[in-house]
């Protein structure tokens, strides 16, 4: 699996979009960018993912550059239940056949403020 | 609703005691994991199972014991032997194939405090 580089921590103003960056330098092309976070004391949430393109859903946008070795998570409107641990992973898709281990790092911890 | 259920929320354990934590889930998924997390950092593997009556370690299984007898169940013994087992432990579950299969869903987590 491709190494990921998150900042370990980030502030957003409240209402304010939340952009979270991702560097991912080597990434290969079979790999795709997942995003999870972690809110205090809870299981991981899955947010998003996506492979070369610009995806967009109900909770995020995520932006990957043409080169793919970057990319940027966007909360649009950040609220304060956005305070969480937001994790970058790189990997090809789990298959049955081994590769099963799904690396969390530590990520970026998101403050909203008020 | 689909889900995965973790229980209990919260243990207490001696030491040399056997602790076993229930995981079951609703979803369907073939794959299920469980994760230990220490304060301040990242999740790790325990275990891991593809199918029923068949599962592998992860790369923290030593002090740790798993079953798989029903696809929706998959509980994580820690044994007396695991010398450190104060952490928040997690259960996931994933769908199988296609890019969507690196998604998991986690329980709530159990958080085992070692006295």
């Amino acid at each position: 699996d491709a190494k990921t580089t998150q900042p370990p921590s980030m502030d957003c103003a409240e209402g304010r979009a939340a952009n979270l960056p991702c560097n991912h330098s080597t990434i290969s092309g079979n790999e795709y960018v997942y995003w999870y976070r972690q809110i205090h004391s809870q299981g991981p949430q899955y947010i998003i993912h996506g492979l070369k393109n610009n995806e967009t859903n109900e909770m995020a946008s995520l932006i990957i550059t043409e080169d793919r070795k970057s990319s940027t998570l966007i909360l649009p409107h950040a609220t304060l239940r956005d305070t969480a641990v937001y994790y970058c992973i790189v990997r090809v898709p789990i298959s049955n056949f081994g590769n099963e281990k799904l690396t969390f790092g530590t990520g970026t911890r998101l403050t909203i403020i008020p | 609703d689909g889900g995965i259920t973790q229980s209990p929320k919260y243990l207490f354990r001696k030491e040399g005691q056997n602790v076993t934590l229930s995981c079951e889930q609703n979803l369907n998924h073939d794959a299920m994991y469980w994760y230990r997390q220490d304060p301040g950092q990242g999740l790790r593997l325990i275990y891991y199972s593809q199918i029923v009556n068949d599962f592998q370690k992860g790369d923290i299984a030593e002090g740790y014991s798993v079953s798989r007898e029903k696809k929706e169940s998959f509980p994580l013994t820690v044994t007396s032997a695991q010398k450190n087992p104060t952490a928040f432990y997690l259960c996931a579950s994933r769908i199988t194939g296609g890019s969507g299969a690196n998604v998991l869903t986690f329980g709530a987590g159990s958080r085992l405090t070692v006295l």
